[in-house]
């Protein structure tokens, strides 16, 4: 079956610091891969995705991921972390062969300490 | 990227009442739209797939006859959720696709935080 996982639950990180937030996943096939932020009062914005291609996939709000198939891993990185990327982060997998529904995992909390 | 919205943004009800949440594509047509539920610190957890015109699919353990679905027109679909009880408190997110393709990125709606007293 379909999963996600994301380690780390909550993580926090100074502002200026580098980021990475992790992501495992299990899919029969080629997965399709996202990354998607939760704000408050906000509905989820994408922030990259990986379908083929080059494994390193840049995104949004300087926001990259990498794909490791040999690791089963698609971690996000950020080189320095602001103190507005304070959020909830998602990682999805999508089922292609499933009407493209998205399976999220349990979502990492990231707080940026001033 | 493209908007949608949900109302109410939240909504507290009796017990044994019906609530209906909607779920609009503001500027494009939306050809499926997916419904979640989110409880506090946890995931998103798909409910049904609805497209336009077509009996929504419901996800395994998701009660059809609790949880109606309506997907009427490219632009709108409700979720009711009929008879609620506390258990149903949580927050609700609906997302919409213009494509039948999970590489036509989903745009979700802030959600709808529903409370059963």
């Amino acid at each position: 079956a379909q999963s996600v996982t994301q380690p780390d639950i909550h993580i926090t990180v100074s502002e200026g610091a580098s980021l990475e937030l992790r992501c495992n996943y299990s899919y029969g096939a080629t997965p399709y891969l996202f990354w998607y932020v939760q704000s408050p009062g906000q509905g989820l914005q994408l922030l990259l995705k990986y379908f083929s291609g080059d494994t390193l996939v840049q995104g949004i709000k300087g926001f990259e991921a990498e794909f490791k198939r040999s690791q089963s891993s698609f971690n996000l990185r950020k080189p320095s972390v602001h103190w507005s990327d304070a959020a909830e982060y998602f990682c999805a997998v999508g089922a292609h062969n499933q009407g493209g529904k998205l399976i999220f995992g349990q979502g990492t909390e990231l707080s940026v300490k001033p | 990227g493209a908007v949608v919205s949900q109302h109410p943004s939240w909504v507290i009800c009796k017990s044994g009442t019906s609530v209906k949440i909607e779920c609009r594509s503001l500027d494009f047509q939306a050809t499926t739209m997916f419904w979640y539920r989110q409880f506090p610190k946890q995931s998103l957890m798909l409910m049904a797939t609805s497209n336009e015109g077509s009996k929504a699919t419901y996800e395994q353990g998701v009660e059809k006859d609790k949880f109606l679905i309506n997907h009427a027109s490219l632009t709108l679909s409700t979720l009711t959720v009929t008879s609620a009880h506390p258990e149903d408190s949580s927050f609700y997110i609906c997302s919409a696709r213009a494509g039948t393709s999970v590489d036509n990125e989903q745009f979700f709606g802030p959600g709808t935080r529903l409370t059963v007293l």
